[in-house]
């Protein structure tokens, strides 16, 4: 089955810098990758996806690139806000039911 | 429009016990996934329920079930509870099966004594 890693599993930075979280995955039939942001006591919140025929795609100050050759993709969120500290969660699926989540990357944003 | 719920919030049970957790879809979804999420973990996936028949399952045992509703709302029954089966417990809604977003509730946090 797929199988995707996530990395780095914690990240701090200060607040206005950018901040990058990377995911790779194992089944080249996956097409649809979305990021999702869990906060505290919250379930997960769908913030960006990306499908296989797009390599890239923008949202404010969130974008996510895929590169299907090498089975990776990147969130990328610039001058980060305090109110983005949360953990990040990168996610692969082929088009059946399923959703393969990563292990999550704690992002931890200082004013 | 109205989100994905869940009740319980929290729920605590004793091993070997039963436990049913319900979500009700986002207005508009006829589709239903269930995930388990251990601390410090990703969302793991358990099954999913479309037009009231399982249309996927993961890697969970059969005590793990579930069922779906004419509405489209949703339970997730599991037997003989285990210390293991402590966890969140997601629901999530999309419009059909597939690669759709899928959009989750809070979820219920199951402790197992």
């Amino acid at each position: 089955g797929e199988n995707v890693e996530q990395h780095p599993s914690t990240l701090s930075v200060q607040e206005g810098d950018s901040a990058v979280i990377k995911c790779t995955y194992s089944d080249s039939a996956s097409n649809y990758f979305p990021w999702y942001k869990q906060e505290l006591g919250k379930g997960p919140q769908l913030i960006i996806d990306i499908r296989s025929n797009v390599g890239e795609k923008k949202d404010q100050r969130i974008a996510v690139t895929l590169n299907k050759t090498a089975k990776h993709f990147s969130l990328h969120i610039t001058e980060t806000q305090p109110e983005d500290s949360a953990v990040y969660f990168c996610a692969a699926s082929t088009g059946d039911s399923t959703l393969t989540f990563g292990k999550g990357t704690m992002l931890l944003v200082s004013p | 429009e109205t989100g994905v719920t869940q009740s319980p919030t929290h729920l605590i049970k004793t091993r070997g016990q039963q436990v049913t957790l319900r979500c009700s879809s986002q207005s508009g979804h006829n589709t239903v996934s269930w995930y388990q999420q251990a601390l410090g973990q990703g969302p793991q996936f358990i099954f999913q329920y479309y037009r009231e028949e399982e249309n996927g399952r993961g890697n969970f045992p059969p005590r793990f079930s579930g069922l779906q509703f004419p509405n489209y709302s949703s339970e997730l029954n599991v037997n003989a509870l285990e210390l293991d089966d402590s966890a969140l417990y997601l629901c999530a809604s999309s419009q059909v099966p597939g690669d759709y977003e899928q959009y989750f509730g809070p979820g219920t946090r199951l402790t197992v004594t």
